[in-house]
Protein backbone atom coordinates (compact mmCIF):
# COMPACT_ATOMS: atom_id res chain seq x y z
CA UNK A 1 0.00 0.00 0.00
CA UNK A 2 1.33 3.75 -0.65
CA UNK A 3 1.41 6.57 1.79
CA UNK A 4 2.62 9.57 2.33
CA UNK A 5 4.29 11.84 5.48
CA UNK A 6 4.59 15.41 4.92
CA UNK A 7 7.11 16.71 7.34
CA UNK A 8 6.12 20.05 9.32
CA UNK A 9 2.07 20.37 9.33
CA UNK A 10 3.16 24.12 9.68
CA UNK A 11 5.59 26.14 8.08
CA UNK A 12 6.16 30.21 7.99
CA UNK A 13 8.34 31.84 5.45
CA UNK A 14 9.27 35.44 5.07
CA UNK A 15 7.67 37.22 2.05
CA UNK A 16 10.45 36.77 -0.89
CA UNK A 17 12.20 33.68 0.86
CA UNK A 18 12.15 30.52 -0.50
CA UNK A 19 9.07 27.97 -0.39
CA UNK A 20 10.49 24.38 0.54
CA UNK A 21 7.14 21.87 2.02
CA UNK A 22 8.59 18.35 2.26
CA UNK A 23 6.87 15.22 0.88
CA UNK A 24 8.17 11.89 1.00
CA UNK A 25 6.41 8.70 -0.07
CA UNK A 26 6.28 4.96 0.50
CA UNK A 27 5.39 2.89 -2.32
CA UNK A 28 5.98 -0.31 -3.82
CA UNK A 29 6.13 0.35 -7.29
CA UNK A 30 6.64 3.24 -9.49
CA UNK A 31 3.93 6.20 -8.03
CA UNK A 32 2.80 8.92 -9.67
CA UNK A 33 2.87 12.01 -7.05
CA UNK A 34 1.17 15.35 -6.79
CA UNK A 35 0.62 18.62 -4.90
CA UNK A 36 -2.94 20.28 -4.32
CA UNK A 37 -3.32 23.88 -3.00
CA UNK A 38 -6.53 24.30 -0.38
CA UNK A 39 -7.10 28.20 -0.27
CA UNK A 40 -9.61 29.11 2.80
CA UNK A 41 -12.57 27.83 2.34
CA UNK A 42 -12.16 26.63 -1.49
CA UNK A 43 -11.51 22.86 -2.96
CA UNK A 44 -8.45 20.98 -3.50
CA UNK A 45 -6.71 22.74 -6.99
CA UNK A 46 -4.03 20.52 -8.44
CA UNK A 47 -0.67 22.37 -8.76
CA UNK A 48 1.31 20.23 -10.35
CA UNK A 49 2.07 16.28 -10.84
CA UNK A 50 4.82 13.90 -11.73
CA UNK A 51 3.58 10.66 -13.87
CA UNK A 52 7.39 9.81 -14.74
CA UNK A 53 8.16 11.84 -17.98
CA UNK A 54 10.12 14.08 -16.03
CA UNK A 55 11.88 14.19 -12.56
CA UNK A 56 11.83 18.45 -12.68
CA UNK A 57 8.21 18.98 -12.54
CA UNK A 58 7.07 22.77 -12.96
CA UNK A 59 3.34 23.79 -11.81
CA UNK A 60 1.27 26.74 -11.85
CA UNK A 61 2.02 29.79 -9.57
CA UNK A 62 5.75 28.93 -9.64
CA UNK A 63 5.94 26.25 -7.94
CA UNK A 64 7.73 23.21 -8.83
CA UNK A 65 8.65 19.97 -7.55
CA UNK A 66 11.34 16.92 -7.77
CA UNK A 67 10.91 13.51 -7.73
CA UNK A 68 13.70 11.59 -6.61
CA UNK A 69 13.53 7.91 -6.64
CA UNK A 70 16.93 7.29 -3.95
CA UNK A 71 15.44 9.29 -1.53
CA UNK A 72 11.42 8.49 -2.00
CA UNK A 73 10.63 11.98 -1.57
CA UNK A 74 8.58 14.71 -4.18
CA UNK A 75 9.62 18.01 -2.54
CA UNK A 76 7.48 21.47 -3.20
CA UNK A 77 9.62 24.53 -4.05
CA UNK A 78 9.37 28.08 -4.96
CA UNK A 79 11.92 30.60 -4.97
CA UNK A 80 10.17 33.68 -3.46
CA UNK A 81 7.28 33.60 -1.58
CA UNK A 82 4.23 35.93 -2.18
CA UNK A 83 1.39 37.00 0.22
CA UNK A 84 -0.94 34.92 -1.92
CA UNK A 85 0.51 31.52 -1.51
CA UNK A 86 -0.49 31.31 2.16
CA UNK A 87 -2.61 28.07 2.06
CA UNK A 88 -2.71 24.22 2.95
CA UNK A 89 -0.58 22.11 0.74
CA UNK A 90 -1.43 18.69 0.32
CA UNK A 91 0.94 15.90 -1.47
CA UNK A 92 -0.66 12.84 -2.83
CA UNK A 93 -0.09 9.40 -4.12
CA UNK A 94 -1.23 6.85 -6.61
CA UNK A 95 -0.20 3.81 -7.24
CA UNK A 96 -0.48 2.64 -11.42
CA UNK A 97 -3.43 0.49 -11.41
CA UNK A 98 -4.90 1.21 -8.25
CA UNK A 99 -8.63 2.14 -8.79
CA UNK A 100 -8.47 3.90 -5.04
CA UNK A 101 -6.93 7.33 -6.67
CA UNK A 102 -5.22 9.38 -4.51
CA UNK A 103 -3.71 8.62 -1.17
CA UNK A 104 -2.94 11.94 0.89
CA UNK A 105 -0.71 13.41 2.99
CA UNK A 106 -1.46 15.18 6.40
CA UNK A 107 -1.16 19.06 4.97
CA UNK A 108 1.18 21.65 5.23
CA UNK A 109 -0.15 24.95 6.15
CA UNK A 110 2.29 27.70 4.51
CA UNK A 111 2.40 30.66 6.25
CA UNK A 112 3.41 33.80 4.24
CA UNK A 113 4.93 36.91 6.91
CA UNK A 114 5.05 40.23 5.34
CA UNK B 1 -17.63 26.12 -17.20
CA UNK B 2 -16.58 23.40 -16.18
CA UNK B 3 -17.24 22.50 -12.13
CA UNK B 4 -18.00 19.65 -9.01
CA UNK B 5 -21.12 21.57 -6.89
CA UNK B 6 -21.81 20.19 -3.79
CA UNK B 7 -24.90 20.88 -2.01
CA UNK B 8 -25.56 21.94 0.95
CA UNK B 9 -22.24 23.97 1.53
CA UNK B 10 -22.98 23.94 5.47
CA UNK B 11 -25.64 21.51 7.30
CA UNK B 12 -25.57 21.37 11.17
CA UNK B 13 -27.84 18.10 12.00
CA UNK B 14 -28.42 15.97 14.51
CA UNK B 15 -27.60 12.53 15.50
CA UNK B 16 -29.55 10.18 13.82
CA UNK B 17 -30.97 12.40 11.47
CA UNK B 18 -30.84 11.14 7.82
CA UNK B 19 -29.08 13.28 5.53
CA UNK B 20 -27.63 13.68 2.11
CA UNK B 21 -24.86 15.24 0.22
CA UNK B 22 -25.21 15.96 -3.39
CA UNK B 23 -22.36 16.07 -6.03
CA UNK B 24 -22.49 16.74 -9.33
CA UNK B 25 -20.49 17.24 -12.21
CA UNK B 26 -20.71 18.69 -15.76
CA UNK B 27 -17.35 17.08 -17.16
CA UNK B 28 -18.77 13.89 -18.12
CA UNK B 29 -16.15 12.13 -15.90
CA UNK B 30 -16.26 8.23 -15.25
CA UNK B 31 -14.64 8.77 -11.90
CA UNK B 32 -16.05 9.92 -8.98
CA UNK B 33 -15.11 10.09 -5.17
CA UNK B 34 -15.69 11.26 -1.67
CA UNK B 35 -13.48 12.43 1.11
CA UNK B 36 -13.49 13.44 3.95
CA UNK B 37 -10.96 15.89 5.59
CA UNK B 38 -9.70 16.80 9.34
CA UNK B 39 -7.32 18.29 11.11
CA UNK B 40 -3.74 16.87 11.00
CA UNK B 41 -5.32 14.01 8.78
CA UNK B 42 -5.19 15.05 5.65
CA UNK B 43 -8.00 13.97 2.68
CA UNK B 44 -9.18 10.35 3.08
CA UNK B 45 -11.39 8.78 0.92
CA UNK B 46 -14.86 7.06 1.83
CA UNK B 47 -16.21 5.89 -1.50
CA UNK B 48 -15.59 5.95 -4.94
CA UNK B 49 -17.10 5.34 -8.11
CA UNK B 50 -15.74 4.26 -11.46
CA UNK B 51 -18.26 4.49 -13.27
CA UNK B 52 -22.08 4.12 -13.57
CA UNK B 53 -23.72 1.47 -11.35
CA UNK B 54 -20.61 0.94 -9.95
CA UNK B 55 -18.99 1.79 -6.68
CA UNK B 56 -16.18 0.46 -4.05
CA UNK B 57 -15.33 1.31 -1.13
CA UNK B 58 -12.30 3.44 -0.09
CA UNK B 59 -10.48 3.81 3.53
CA UNK B 60 -13.14 5.28 5.84
CA UNK B 61 -16.56 3.84 4.58
CA UNK B 62 -18.24 3.10 7.88
CA UNK B 63 -21.51 4.71 8.27
CA UNK B 64 -21.82 6.33 4.52
CA UNK B 65 -23.86 5.22 1.58
CA UNK B 66 -23.46 6.48 -2.38
CA UNK B 67 -24.98 5.34 -5.24
CA UNK B 68 -24.01 6.35 -8.83
CA UNK B 69 -27.64 5.86 -11.03
CA UNK B 70 -26.72 9.14 -13.19
CA UNK B 71 -23.27 9.64 -13.97
CA UNK B 72 -23.26 13.14 -13.34
CA UNK B 73 -24.39 12.15 -9.83
CA UNK B 74 -22.70 11.05 -6.86
CA UNK B 75 -24.51 11.52 -3.89
CA UNK B 76 -22.95 10.50 -0.43
CA UNK B 77 -25.81 9.48 2.57
CA UNK B 78 -25.47 9.36 5.92
CA UNK B 79 -28.44 7.35 7.06
CA UNK B 80 -27.80 7.48 11.03
CA UNK B 81 -25.26 10.35 11.46
CA UNK B 82 -23.19 10.36 14.82
CA UNK B 83 -20.90 13.26 16.02
CA UNK B 84 -17.44 11.67 15.03
CA UNK B 85 -18.99 12.02 11.58
CA UNK B 86 -18.21 16.07 11.74
CA UNK B 87 -16.14 16.95 9.11
CA UNK B 88 -15.57 18.83 5.99
CA UNK B 89 -16.37 16.62 3.09
CA UNK B 90 -15.28 17.00 -0.89
CA UNK B 91 -16.47 15.40 -3.71
CA UNK B 92 -14.17 14.86 -6.66
CA UNK B 93 -14.22 13.43 -10.21
CA UNK B 94 -12.01 12.80 -12.86
CA UNK B 95 -11.90 11.69 -16.37
CA UNK B 96 -10.62 8.09 -16.01
CA UNK B 97 -10.20 5.98 -13.21
CA UNK B 98 -7.25 3.33 -13.04
CA UNK B 99 -4.19 3.67 -14.67
CA UNK B 100 -4.53 6.94 -15.91
CA UNK B 101 -2.86 10.14 -13.98
CA UNK B 102 -5.89 12.76 -15.23
CA UNK B 103 -6.15 15.70 -12.76
CA UNK B 104 -8.48 14.65 -9.91
CA UNK B 105 -11.12 17.83 -9.90
CA UNK B 106 -12.82 19.06 -6.62
CA UNK B 107 -15.55 20.60 -5.09
CA UNK B 108 -15.86 23.03 -2.67
CA UNK B 109 -17.08 21.46 0.32
CA UNK B 110 -19.51 20.68 2.77
CA UNK B 111 -18.95 21.11 6.38
CA UNK B 112 -20.79 19.16 8.51
CA UNK B 113 -21.57 18.99 12.09
CA UNK B 114 -23.35 16.01 13.96
CA UNK B 115 -24.72 17.71 17.01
Amino acid sequence: AQSVTQLGSHVSVSEGALVLLRCNYSSSVPPYLFWYVQYPNQGLQLLLKYTSAATLVKGINGFEAEFKKSETSFHLTKPSAHMRDAAEYFCAVRVSGSARQLTFGSGTQLTVLP
Amino acid sequence: EAQVTQNPRYLITVTGKKLTVTCSQNMNHEYMSWYRQDPGLGLRQIYYSMNVEVTDKGDVPEGYKVSRKEKRNFPLILESPSPNQTSLYFCASSELGGTSTDTQYFGPGTRLTVL
